[in-house]
């Protein structure tokens, strides 16, 4: 069974604060994602990564980093929180190919207050 | 815009209802077509795709999809929901052009009545 684990289920922040939010797959998964996902706007990608150390900008990048030092984890970091980041995060891996389906985490639900 | 179109945002049936949730995308070319459940607690997880052959799909737990290239559509169906179909429904897109990534519809909020 693939497994995607996210560290936190709940977080919650103060605005200013650097977040980490961490992410580990154990498929050996090439892609890795993080998507945010909030009422009636489905999942919005962040970014995504398809290699150890190489990462891409999704459709809203803006106030968010990421790193990927191992194949197996990518994590997502708030420079600064602020409160309009308050959101569900989610995970995913995937294989490389078109047709394969990604595999998400539980979600880190972060509130900053 | 969104570039994956899911007509509804909530859907309410009573149990043994027929079910049609719609999707449209707006790329051209190749795409590849799914549909993902989430459960309430629960992760994100496949419900079926498409990528080629028979345009009519099944899935898991009676679930079909029907893509028509005409139409840019993927709408989902079941002919028989049950109450524990109550979920979130999400229609997404990989393009043949955009490298891996999934691009997601809005979600259709899906509330069955026992």
């Amino acid at each position: 069974d693939v497994k995607v684990t996210q560290s936190s289920r709940y977080l919650v922040k103060r605005t200013g604060e650097k977040v980490f939010l961490e992410c580990v797959q154990d498929m050996d998964h090439e892609n890795m994602f993080w998507y945010r996902q909030d009422p009636g706007l489905g999942l919005r990608l962040i970014y995504f990564s398809y290699d150890v150390k190489m990462k891409e900008k999704g459709d809203i990048p803006e106030g968010y980093s990421v790193s990927r030092e191992k194949k197996e984890r990518f994590s997502l970091i708030l420079e600064s929180a602020s409160t309009n980041q308050t959101s569900m995060y989610l995970c995913a891996s995937k294989e490389t190919g078109l047709n394969t389906e990604a595999f998400f985490g539980q979600g880190t639900r972060l509130t900053v207050v | 815009a969104q570039s994956v179109s899911q007509h509804n945002h909530h859907v309410i049936l009573s149990e043994a209802a027929s079910l049609e949730l719609g999707c449209n995308y707006s790329y051209g070319g190749t795409v590849n077509l799914f549909w993902y459940v989430q459960y309430p607690g629960q992760h994100l997880q496949l419900l079926l795709k498409y990528f080629s052959g028979d345009p009519l799909v099944k899935g898991i737990k009676g679930f079909e999809a029907e893509f028509i290239k005409s139409k840019f559509s993927f709408n989902l169906r079941k002919p028989s929901v049950q109450w524990s179909d109550t979920a979130e429904y999400f229609c997404a897109v990989i393009r043949n052009t955009g490298g891996f990534k999934t691009i997601f519809g809005a979600g259709t909020r899906l509330f069955v009545k026992a």
